[in-house]
């Protein structure tokens, strides 16, 4: 199974800041990876896809880069509605799997 | 508008089954691959098992295959999972997402599953 390594668990931050998180695999998933955001009590939604492809009704804050095995997602400016857990998922092979998560708190 | 509606959840026995439904409109049902993902309580989120648009490929995870049956019903736009020989470790919030190539694009509010005697 291909393992997600998200780093760091959480990062705390200030309004305005632009941030980085990282999402490592264990084995190559070409750019078959994709990031999600879960606010407090709410499902995950889908935020970048194909490791850079932004989705539709997603701030344009928010952008991924990467492939193969190193991936980053970056926020340009955090606003305090950011504050989520962002998980990363590989969907080169199955079984589909995630990353832990990184949890974004109020610095 | 898409909608993805589960039920089905509760309070089961450790070894007893249930069974879950997903309700899907505002899109065409029949196009697209669905999934069942599950959160345990506070935990992070895991793949369940994945059916494609016809049917004629499913796929579970390790910790299900053989306990879990994915089907759907195109005719009633509905989504389920079988679920039998509940455990402890099956206890979790169980989310119905449409599948787009390797995504996840859509999600349900979820549905609880808890196993406990």
């Amino acid at each position: 199974d291909v393992v997600l390594t998200q780093s760091p668990a959480t990062l705390s931050v200030t309004p305005g800041e632009r941030i980085s998180l990282s999402c490592r695999a264990s084995e190559s998933v070409d750019t078959y990876l994709h990031w999600y955001q879960q606010k407090p009590n709410e499902s995950p939604r889908l935020l970048i896809k194909y490791a850079s492809q932004s989705i539709s009704g997603i701030p344009s804050r928010f952008s991924g880069s990467g492939s193969g095995t190193d991936f980053t997602l970056s926020i340009n400016g955090v606003e305090l509605e950011d504050l989520s857990i962002y998980y990363c998922q590989q969907g080169n092979s199955l079984p589909r799997t995630f990353g832990a998560g990184t949890k974004l708190e109020l610095k | 508008e898409v909608q993805l509606v589960e039920s089905g959840g509760g309070l089961v026995q450790p070894g007893r089954s249930l069974k879950l439904s997903c309700l899907a409109s505002g899109f065409t049902f029949s196009n697209y691959g669905m999934n069942w993902i599950r959160q345990a309580p506070g935990k992070g989120l895991e793949w369940v098992a994945s059916i494609s648009s016809s049917s004629s490929y499913i796929y579970y995870a390790d910790t299900v295959k053989g306990r879990f049956t994915i089907s759907r019903d195109n005719a009633k736009n509905t989504l389920y999972l079988q679920m039998t020989s509940l455990r402890s470790e099956d206890t979790a919030l169980y989310y119905c997402a449409r599948g787009r190539a390797a995504t996840f694009d859509y999600w349900g509010q979820g549905v609880m599953v808890t196993v406990s005697s």
